[in-house]
């Protein structure tokens, strides 16, 4: 079954500490993307990766590192969080033109 | 940069009513374009994917055409159900994948 899995789902941290949202799928999509969705300002990107070991900034970089090693993986890595990183996330994949596909969302709280 | 835009921002229907939801791009050189539909707090869930080739496609009760040239898309919904409530986003998909802010329907019994 094709799959984006984003883990973990729910996560409350506090400010500073370092924290990892993985991003795995099982398509051999060469395009991966990182979005954060917060009350109305809908989804914005924050990093793209057109393949293994290219990847870009997007609308909302600031804060975020990622890494593209491997095809299938695409985590999102917060250095030190801060209490304006508290939203919604979902990462998504792709291959040309063919549909896009989403994780179920990663909801985190930094206090 | 592409820029994508939704209008209305909100709507609010009585259950029955046909309605067009619109989707419009600043930049014509796309892939495809999606549709989703989120529901409240909760992931998005694919509807339609037209591509850059197509004129249009059809689910059910949906449709969803695309004139790149205008740099418009529109989703049209038939007969309107109160399971229909949620937030509808456009994406549109070039060398990176942008998102509209969405449309909030509301589909009154």
């Amino acid at each position: 079954e094709a799959q984006v899995t984003q883990n973990p789902r729910y996560l409350i941290t506090v400010t500073g500490k370092k924290l990892t949202v993985t991003c795995s799928q099982n398509m051999n999509h060469e395009y991966m993307s990182w979005y954060r969705q917060d009350p109305g300002l809908g989804l914005r990107q924050i990093y793209y990766s057109m393949n293994v070991e290219v990847t870009d900034k997007g609308d909302v970089p600031e804060g975020y590192k990622v890494s593209r090693k491997e095809k299938r993986n695409f985590p999102l890595i917060l250095e030190s969080p801060s209490p304006n990183q508290t939203s919604l996330y979902f990462c998504a994949s792709g291959e040309g033109s063919t549909e896009a596909f989403f994780g179920q969302g990663t909801r985190l709280t930094v206090v | 940069k592409q820029e994508v835009t939704q209008i209305p921002a909100a709507l609010s229907v009585p259950e029955g009513e046909n309605l067009v939801l619109n989707c419009s791009f600043t930049d014509s050189a796309i892939y495809n374009l999606q549709w989703f539909r989120q529901d409240p707090g909760k992931g998005l869930t694919s509807l339609l994917l037209i591509q850059s080739s197509q004129r249009e496609q059809t689910s059910g009760r949906l449709n969803a055409s695309l004139d790149k040239s205008s740099g418009r898309s529109t989703l049209y919904i038939a007969a309107s159900q109160p399971g229909d409530s949620a937030t509808y986003l456009c994406a549109v998909r070039s060398n990176d994948m942008r998102f509209g802010a969405g449309t909030r329907l509301t589909v009154k019994p």
